[in-house]
């Protein structure tokens, strides 16, 4: 078990709308990071956070936007949702510093439905 | 611009045989390798990883081979069983940026009995 949780599973959002998804890091981890799996493909980075500082962006829009709590929790928020947002959303957490990181554990995912 | 690349969407295997999915990779600061499994409704299980100083890396039936000077890893599992089936993702890193991960698109691997 990695002890990586996300909440909700499953979410249905009406295009235009702003949703907030939330992960629970496996306990002594210090780093989080998202990722979007659309259907048939690889997840795709979206950005992480280290210490509660973003750490790292990838090709995602800024109405894409996350928070680490001191805990290390993290929340990634999406606002202004369009139809291209359905996939899989994944947290994954690791160890290490702002360089270095262990291997990613990751949650079982929350799926996006935009309709 | 896809830079780690699995160029077969899926396999299919005997139960017992070995099974090998390949993947290569564009980027050479890529310096540490990953593979994943996936099932159906849950995240991605670390699986094996390789750095890019070795040419092997071995855990019970899951064996990952590096070929750096082509640019290409493979996942050898032997004996190939049943629940092996899943989507499995390669994925690299380059670990001074913090351990982003590049995932290839995944190989559905079936086992048959």
């Amino acid at each position: 078990e990695t002890g990586v949780t996300q909440s909700p599973t499953h979410l249905i959002k009406t295009r235009g709308q702003q949703v907030t998804l939330r992960c629970s890091s496996q306990s002594g981890h210090n780093t989080v990071s998202w990722y979007q799996q659309a259907l048939g493909q690889g997840p795709q980075f979206i950005f992480q956070y280290y210490r509660e500082e973003e750490n790292g962006r990838g090709n995602f829009p800024p109405r894409f936007s996350g928070l680490q709590f001191p805990n290390y929790s993290s929340e990634l928020n999406v606002n202004a949702l369009e139809l291209d947002d359905s996939a899989l959303y994944l947290c994954a957490s690791s160890s290490g510093t702002r360089t270095m990181n262990t291997e990613a554990f990751f949650g079982q995912g929350t799926r996006l439905t935009v309709v | 611009d896809q830079q780690v690349k699995q160029n077969s969407p899926s396999l299919s295997v005997q139960e017992g045989r070995i099974s090998i999915l390949n993947c290569d990779y564009t980027n050479s600061m890529f310096d540490y390798f990953l593979w994943y499994k996936k099932y159906p409704a849950e995240g991605p299980t670390f699986l094996i990883s390789i750095s890019s100083i070795k040419d092997k890396n071995e855990d019970g039936r899951f064996t990952v081979f590096l070929n750096k000077s082509a640019k290409h890893l493979s996942l050898h599992i032997v004996p190939s069983q049943p629940g092996d089936s899943a989507v499995y993702f390669c994925a690299a890193s380059v670990p001074t940026q913090g351990g982003k991960l590049i995932f290839g698109q995944g190989t559905e691997l079936s086992v048959k009995p």
